[in-house]
């Protein structure tokens, strides 16, 4: 199974900055990576698929980068809708596995 | 607009079994395959099997082989998860989830029903 690790675990900001957030796949996935945030007692709801495209209704200070092993979701100016959960996701080969969670927490 | 409603909360003893189900709408049911994911209290995502509303197939994470079994019901565009010999750690959050694409299983999923919270203790 490919194994994705989030950094950091928590992080800790205030409306108005930029956060990146990372992943890792301990094989090359391409471009296949989605990305969702999930807020408490919530479903998650995708942000971010093929690595890098906004899915429809996404605001646009959300944005997904990378290929291969390595993969970035940024969040400029960040808003306070946006404190949550972040979760990254691969879907190059069954099973499909996620990463562990990045919590982004109000300073 | 697309929905995803599923069944209410479960308390289940150890070693039995628990069907949760998943009523779409808003869209054609058998177009979209569909997943089912869980989530332990405090933890993060997991990925426990695909279904095709189509023809029924099926494809589950070898974690839960010989324990699951998901069907589907087009008359009521319903898709259930029966999961069997329930232990502790099962107790978590089930959801189910549409594939993004029509006629497509690539993995990536959109919308998501609300969850189910399955309780097992004795």
């Amino acid at each position: 199974d490919i194994q994705m690790t989030q950094s950091p675990s928590t992080l800790s900001a205030s409306v108005g900055d930029r956060v990146t957030i990372t992943c890792r796949a301990s094989q090359g996935i391409s471009s296949w990576l989605a990305w969702y945030q999930q807020k408490p007692g919530k479903a998650p709801k995708l942000l971010i698929y093929k690595a890098s495209s906004l899915e429809s209704g996404v605001p646009s200070r959300f944005s997904g980068s990378g290929s291969g092993t390595e993969f970035t979701l940024t969040i400029t100016s960040l808003q306070p809708d946006d404190f949550a959960t972040y979760y990254c996701q691969q879907y190059n080969t069954y099973p499909l596995t996620f990463g562990g969670g990045t919590k982004v927490e109000i300073k | 607009q697309v929905q995803l409603v599923q069944s209410g909360a479960e308390v289940k003893k150890p070693g039995a079994s628990v069907k949760v189900s998943c009523k779409a709408s808003g869209h054609t049911f058998t177009s979209y395959f569909m997943h089912w994911v869980r989530q332990a209290p405090g933890q993060g995502l997991e990925w426990m099997g695909i279904i095709n509303p189509s023809g029924g197939s099926t494809s589950y994470a070898q974690k839960f082989q010989g324990r699951i079994t998901m069907t589907r019901d087009t008359s009521t565009s319903t898709v259930y998860m029966e999961l069997s010999s329930l232990r502790s750690e099962d107790t978590a959050v089930y959801y189910c989830a549409r594939e993004h694409n029509a006629g497509s299983s690539a993995g990536w999923f959109d919308p998501w029903g609300q969850g189910t919270l399955v309780t097992v203790s004795s």
